[in-house]
């Protein structure tokens, strides 16, 4: 479909291993970010990526997580050294150019990630 | 910095039976301010968005009015329907450099027939 796409939808790896989250956006919005929802902390902001400007990292929990965006369009987020907490739900959303936030950010499915 | 405040759940309702979820923020600048729902086993989808003061979004028979002067933004229905059995997320942007969404904590809604 046209929507956003994330893979894998779930993936499950023992504590220590490094993990990649996929996120395919809408064709032509050039707005991505990454959100992680657990059961503790709610949804939260990890990463914004727009056009070529440097990406918004200020909601990167730890020095193990980053991620980047190839070419303006696929992100792959990447967990090193998994840990416990890491356990969550990975949201990726698109939107087209900001805009003040009147542009609406569309949601895929999610990965869910599970620590061993 | 940026906060949302929403209604404690979970919230069960018979069908047809009106809804209200109330929800508050705390912005430093003039925030976008949107409605998500996220249905079992789903991704969340927007459901309305009212980007400044006294605006109503609506959508699926769900309503929110922007109101400034309370800084509330709460979801209503007239007659809900076991359909939209979800969880509710109440969500700002703000107006300054950020652009990522400030969640709530989500209402969780079990309509029964």
């Amino acid at each position: 479909g046209a929507g956003v796409s994330q893979s894998p939808s779930n993936k499950v790896t023992e504590k220590g291993k490094d993990v990649e989250l996929r996120c395919d956006p809408i064709s032509g919005h050039t707005a991505l970010y990454w959100y992680r929802q657990s059961l503790g902390q709610g949804l939260e902001f990890l990463i914004y990526f727009q056009g070529n400007s440097a990406p918004d990292k200020s909601g990167l929990p730890s020095d193990r997580f980053s991620a980047e965006r190839t070419g303006g369009s696929v992100s792959t987020l990447t967990i090193q050294r998994t840990q416990q907490e890491d356990s969550a739900v990975y949201l990726c959303a698109s939107s087209l150019a900001s805009g003040q936030g009147r542009q609406p950010q569309h949601f895929g499915d999610g990965t869910r990630l599970s620590i061993l | 910095g940026d906060s949302v405040t929403q209604m404690e759940g979970p919230v069960t309702l018979s069908e047809e039976a009106f809804l209200t979820i109330n929800c508050t923020y705390t912005a430093t600048g003039y925030p976008s301010l949107f409605w998500y729902v996220q249905y079992p086993g789903e991704g969340l989808q927007l459901l309305l968005k009212a980007t400044k003061a006294d605006d109503k979004g609506s959508n699926k028979g769900f309503e929110a009015t922007y109101r400034k002067e309370t800084t509330s933004f709460h979801l209503e229905k007239g007659s809900v329907q076991v359909s939209d059995s979800a969880v509710y997320f109440c969500a700002l942007i703000d107006s300054g450099s950020a652009r990522q969404l400030t969640f709530g904590s989500g209402t969780q809604l079990t309509v029964l027939p």
